[in-house]
């Protein structure tokens, strides 16, 4: 069975500075997306950014970017010029390109200080 | 373009209430849709999913039923609220490329 590991429960940061969560996961397949998802204080689920398995380039989105290890299975979130609008749970999610559901980790809360 | 709408956006129920919350989406035919629900402080957990009308897969056995009547309607039911039921609910539908989207959720607290 597929597995997301976030191992940071609670991370913080100076606004403007960088900062990276990590996520690993566990699966068997060769073919399966992953997701990085943002729930602010108003709990509304947002999609933050998604990278294909089969894309060996990372993806970005404006101040967003992962880096993408498919051989050690991991999946960290690098923001960038931290904002006080990123305070937030963040979430690693995957789900496998052949059948399944979208599975969740257990999220990292952070917290953005001016 | 495409929306999901859930309501009510908060429910105090007492214990033993029956339960009704409704998640609908407009702009897409045949979505996946998907119920989680959302511990305090905690992840998000899978109770549903429906690949269509009048399908539906449980995930976990609880007090909770859904109902796919319609082809952009999903509902979540109880006849009987337990303490154990207080949470987030959200509900979701599955876009391209497998991302899915959420509704703005319900917050049920069971009393």
């Amino acid at each position: 069975a597929q597995t997301v590991t976030q191992s940071q429960p609670e991370m913080s940061v100076q606004e403007a500075e960088t900062v990276t969560l990590s996520c690993t996961y566990d699966t068997s397949e060769n073919n399966y997306y992953l997701f990085w998802y943002k729930q602010p204080p108003s709990r509304q689920m947002i999609l933050v950014i998604r990278q294909e398995a089969y894309k060996q380039q990372n993806a970005t989105e404006n101040r967003f970017s992962v880096n993408f290890q498919k051989a050690a299975k991991s999946f960290s979130l690098k923001i960038s010029d931290s904002q006080l609008g990123d305070t937030a749970m963040y979430f690693c999610a995957f789900i496998s390109g052949s059948q399944g559901n979208l599975i969740f980790g257990k999220g990292t809360k952070l917290s953005v200080k001016p | 373009s495409q929306t999901i709408h859930q309501w009510p956006a908060t429910l105090v129920q007492p214990v033993g209430s029956p339960l009704s919350l409704e998640c609908t989406v407009e702009g897409t035919s045949n979505p996946n849709l998907y119920w989680y629900r959302q511990a305090a402080g905690r992840g998000l957990q899978l109770l549903f999913y429906s690949v269509g009308i009048g399908q539906i897969s449980s995930e976990v056995p609880q007090n909770l039923s859904a109902s796919r009547p319609q082809d952009r309607q999903f509902i979540l039911s109880s006849k009987k609220l337990l303490l154990s039921d207080s949470g987030f609910y959200l509900c979701a539908w599955e876009g391209p490329n497998y991302g899915y989207t959420f509704g703005s959720g319900t917050r049920l607290t069971v009393v």
